[in-house]
This record gives C-alpha cells, structure tokens and sequence, in this order.
C-alpha cells in the first residue's frame, strides 16, 4: 500500500539555522512527492513537488530530492526565518487514482 | 494562486443544527476532496468526488454527506451538528486522470465549533 512518514516535530531552530525534515514513503508504482505549508488559520498550500526519481523540487528556498532508492524526499533549507514557522507536511499521490497520502505533519517554530 | 473558497471560514453552532460548509472552485477540476483535520494536525480524508453526480466516502468515517450536482461546488452537509464534529474542514481539487501528475489545491479552511 501507499504511506507517508515524516518526522515528528515539533522542531525548534534559531533563525538562519539549516533545516531538514525527513519523510520516506512506501508507494507501489511512480508517485509524485509533494511538500505542503500549512500557516496558522490556514489551508495547506503547496511548497513543492517533484514527479519522478532524482527530480529536485525547489521554492522560496527550500528544496527536496525525489531518491527512489532510499524511497525518501527530505525537505532542506540553508537558512531558516522566523516567517517559516509553521506546519510541513509530506505527501504523496497515487498517478492512477490521484489519490493523496499525506504525512502527519511537521511543526517548525523558528526563533529570532 | 489557488481557485478554490470555502465559507464561512469560522463557524460556531449549537448542537442538533444543520450546517452546510461551502467549497467552490473556478479550475474546472474533476477530482474533489473533503479532509478533517484534527488538533494534532494529522490529516483525514472523509469524502471524495471524481465528478458531477460521483461521491465515494474516504478512509475515516463521517456521519457528514456531500454532493456534486455542478463541477464547481462540493458542499458538505451535517444534519446534526454534534460537539464530537469540532474540527478543522478543508476542502481541496485536482486535475483526475490515470497518469496525471498533479497536487492537489487547498482551500483556506473551515474551523467548525459546536457548542
């Protein structure tokens, strides 16, 4: 079957600190990856995405490596603000059925 | 910038109400989601639709009802309204088709109380 599983935070950083979240999946077939925000009060928007193997997804600074070998896709960031403190979650999505299996979430809190 | 409303974004009601949350969306998507969301954050899908007159219930059972009679729109219903219904709501669309590659857009949110 198909599962995400991330990291549980939550996860505390200074500011300008590096950040990785990780996340590995078990999928059956080629899943797209995804990595979606979700700020406080807010709806999940998507940071980035990735659709087959050794694709880099990148945005806003952060990046994440789609490695089928390790089935992983961790979230990185050389330097973190305190406008990033919020929830990440890891996704994936089942091409023949654009299904969606998400991970638990993550909660970043960056400090000034 | 997603195409996709929910309201209201904030609802408190008193228990036994019927409450309808609206989800609209100007893509044309086919495919249409309804997720709980529960304080720990973790996301559960309730109701899905893959078209006009298409529901399927998701992996977590809910006693809430959904339709799809125009492409655009996917209310969801609760005859009657229960504390145990207090929740996060998200409504969300994509492209469908058997191969596409696509995310899934979110709308903002509903927070629902009932009191």
């Amino acid at each position: 079957g198909n599962s995400v599983t991330q990291m549980e935070g939550p996860v505390t950083l200074s500011e300008e600190a590096f950040l990785t979240i990780n996340c590995t999946y078990t999928a059956t077939g080629y899943p797209s990856l995804f990595w979606y925000v979700q700020y406080p009060g807010e709806g999940l928007q998507l940071l980035l995405k990735a659709t087959k193997a050794d694709d880099k997804g990148s945005n806003k600074g952060f990046e994440a490596t789609y490695r089928k070998e390790t089935t992983s896709f961790h979230l990185e960031k050389g330097s973190v603000q305190v406008s990033d403190s919020a929830v990440y979650f890891c996704a994936l999505s089942d091409p023949g059925f654009n299904k969606f299996y998400f991970g638990s979430g993550t909660k970043l809190n960056v400090k000034p | 910038e997603a195409d996709i409303y929910q309201t209201p974004r904030y609802l408190v009601i008193g228990t036994g109400k019927k409450i309808t949350l609206e989800c609209s969306q100007t893509m044309g998507h086919d495919k249409m989601y309804w997720y709980q969301q529960d304080p720990g954050m973790e996301l559960h899908l309730i109701h899905y639709s893959y078209g006009v007159n298409s529901t399927e219930k998701g992996d977590l059972s809910s006693e809430s009802t959904v339709s799809r009679i125009r492409t655009e729109h996917f209310p969801l219903t609760l005859e009657s309204a229960r504390p145990s219904h207090t929740s996060q709501y998200l409504c969300a669309s994509s492209e469908w088709g058997r191969g596409l590659n696509t995310e899934a857009f979110f709308g903002q949110g509903t927070r629902l109380t009932v009191v």
